[in-house]
Formats: structure tokens, C-alpha cells, sequence
């Protein structure tokens, strides 16, 4: 079974800055099958990167994903007030099939 | 425009069961694997269960597996028997991202319908 891990748990962060988040498999994960979503309290989970550096439709591209491996990494260049959120990774595998990350939460 | 909609949620007591819906409309919905993924308040997200387009195949995560059984036909189910606290959450329906596999990611969700077990 492949665990995710995420750091930090919480970033604490002003408008402007820049975000980096961490996404550590405790195996190595094919880069096609490492994803990252954005969730707003109250809201559904929103797919911002897929195979690991892919942008998927509609995302700004302040939101890039690079890694490989074991590591994988989802930078915001520069936050804009909407990004506050928390960010989970996910990766396809065996068993289980879909694995999430415990979530990083980018905040004021 | 892709929309799912779940449905079927509410109040249950444990030992008892509850059959969600999601009606999914905006795409070719036998080209393409879904999934339930379920969040429990206050916390992370955790998948659940999976289908392939034609509704074959089907997967489950150790903590259903044996309770729970997905299905569809022009609409995605989550038929969840046994239910304990546990459980209670909100259930996503969510749609692959791709065409193949199980989609490998989850490019559309709904809103998500909550599901609380207790007595």
C-alpha cells in the first residue's frame, strides 16, 4: 500500500507570496498517476494538476506541479486571496486503487 | 458542461442501509470509470469505491469492502449496508479523468451528499 505524506501541514502565507507544498509516496508513484486538488470549506474538491505537472482545464498558470518518484511538489507562484485552501495530493495504484494525501492548508 | 448529482443521503441508524445516487450528465457517461470518494467531517479525503464505464469492474477500498456495492447504469450507486459510525461523512461522486483504467484522477465532482449513522 502506497502512503502519502504532505508537508507541512499548514503554511502560513501572505498575498503575493509564493507556496510550495510537498507530496512524499512511500513508494515510487509513475508520474501519470500523481494528481493535486484545491478544496474550499463547504466545497467539493477542484482538480488543478494531473500526471504530476499537467495544469487541467481552466487552472491558472500560477499553479505548476513538478516531481518524480517518491517526491512530488505543487508551487503557487504568486497567492491570490482565492487560494486559500487546503491542497491534497493523490496517486493511482494498486491497492488501494486511490490513495489521498492527509492535505497541506495554505493560509492568512 | 459536466454535472454530477448525488442523492440519497441522510440520517441512519447503525447496522442500517442507505442507497446513494449520482446523476451525471455533459459527457458520454459509459466512456468513463467513476468513484465514490467520502469525507469525514473535519477531515481528509478517503476513496471509497470505483466502477469502469461498462460497470464490469468494480473496486473497493478494505474499509467497504464487503458492506458496500457500486453499480450503474445511467446513473452511478453506492448501495451501503451494515453502516457504523464511522461512516458518516460526505460521499462524492466523482468522475475519471481519463478514458482508460480507472481514470487515474478525478477531473469533475458533485457537491456531495452527508451521510451521518447514529442512533
Amino acid at each position: 500500500e502506497i502512503v502519502l505524506t504532505q508537508s507541512p501541514g499548514t503554511l502560513s502565507l501572505s498575498p503575493g507570496e509564493r507556496a510550495t507544498l510537498s507530496c512524499r509516496a512511500s513508494q515510487s508513484v509513475s508520474s501519470s498517476y500523481l494528481a493535486w486538488y484545491q478544496q474550499k470549506p463547504g466545497q467539493a474538491p477542484r482538480l488543478l494538476i494531473y500526471a504530476a505537472s499537467s495544469r487541467a482545464t481552466g487552472i491558472p498558470d500560477r499553479f505548476s506541479g513538478s516531481g518524480s518518484g517518491t517526491d512530488f511538489t505543487l508551487t503557487i507562484s504568486r497567492l491570490e486571496p482565492e487560494d486559500f485552501a487546503v491542497y491534497y495530493c493523490q496517486q493511482y495504484g494498486s491497492s488501494p486503487l486511490f490513495t489521498f494525501g492527509p492535505g497541506t492548508k495554505v493560509d492568512i | 458542461e459536466v454535472q454530477l448529482l448525488e442523492s440519497g443521503g441522510g440520517l441512519v441508524q447503525p447496522g442500517g442501509s442507505l442507497r446513494l445516487s449520482c446523476a451525471a450528465s455533459g459527457f458520454t457517461f459509459s466512456s468513463y470509470a467513476m468513484s465514490w470518494v467520502r469525507q469525514a467531517p473535519g477531515k481528509g479525503l478517503e476513496w471509497v469505491s470505483a466502477i469502469s464505464g461498462s460497470g464490469g469492474s468494480t473496486y473497493y477500498a478494505d474499509s467497504v469492502k464487503g458492506r458496500f456495492t457500486i453499480s450503474r447504469d445511467n446513473s452511478m450507486y453506492l448501495r451501503m449496508n451494515s453502516l457504523r459510525a464511522e461512516d458518516t461523512a460526505v460521499y462524492f461522486c466523482a468522475k475519471g479523468g481519463a478514458s482508460y483504467s480507472y481514470g487515474l484522477h478525478f477531473d469533475h465532482w458533485g457537491q456531495g451528499t452527508l451521510v451521518t449513522v447514529s442512533s
